[in-house]
């Protein structure tokens, strides 16, 4: 089945520690996004990529960083230097960056403790 | 800059009442329009979705059409159900560019 898998579900991290989140793709999609969602609000865009090696920030890139190495692969780092990194993200992938429609992941639900 | 305002919620239903969640937008083209739906501790699944002045999206009973004259996407159900409850996104995107603008959300309970 093809889709986008976020891992892990609930992770949680002691202040002052990077923490990874992973995105992975199997449908092909050129671009990919990353996006944080916190209670009673909207999505707000982190990072998006349109194709390997190029990746661009979003409205809220401070203190986070991402990678594109591969084109089914979109890892989210949470720095130390997020100031309030307790959030639910989000994965998503599009045909292209000019492509609407937009396919999201499970998401991954982190707590700092 | 371009935006998306949804009704407030949270919304609480009885079930087969008639739903309408609110949906205006503000573009500096001609956006395209979506709905979608976040079932408690999930990712958002695209519900329906238009493309152009006129256009009625349309999806498991849900219904939306794309309204220029009052830049609107209302999203309306007939009869609701239990399973609908849920967390519902109205979105937009213009041609072209490179993200979705997504409203805040309006959360909908239906009881039994």
């Amino acid at each position: 089945d093809g889709g986008i898998t976020q891992s892990p579900k609930y992770l949680f991290r002691k202040e002052g520690q990077n923490v990874t989140l992973s995105c992975e793709q199997n449908l092909n999609h050129d671009a990919m996004y990353w996006y944080r969602q916190d209670p009673g609000q909207g999505l707000r865009l982190i990072y998006y990529s349109q194709i390997v090696n190029d990746f661009q920030k979003g409205d809220i890139a401070e203190g986070y960083s991402v990678s594109r190495e591969k084109k089914e692969s979109f890892p989210l780092t949470v720095t130390s230097a997020q100031k309030n990194p307790t959030a639910f993200y989000l994965c998503a992938s599009s045909i292209g960056i000019h492509w609407n429609e937009q396919f999201f992941g499970p998401g991954t639900r982190l707590t700092v403790l | 800059g371009d935006s998306v305002t949804q009704m407030e919620g949270p919304v609480t239903l009885s079930e087969e009442a008639f739903l309408t969640i609110n949906c205006t937008y503000t573009a500096t083209g001609y956006p395209s329009l979506f709905w979608y739906v976040q079932y408690p501790g999930e990712g958002l699944q695209l519900l329906l979705k238009a493309t152009k002045a006129d256009d009625k999206g349309s999806n498991k009973g849900f219904e939306a059409t794309y309204r220029k004259e009052t830049t609107s996407f209302h999203l309306e159900k007939g009869s609701v159900q239990v399973s609908d409850s849920a967390v519902y996104f109205c979105a937009s995107i213009i041609q072209g560019a490179q993200k979705l603008v997504f409203g805040q959300g309006t959360r909908l309970t239906i009881n039994p």
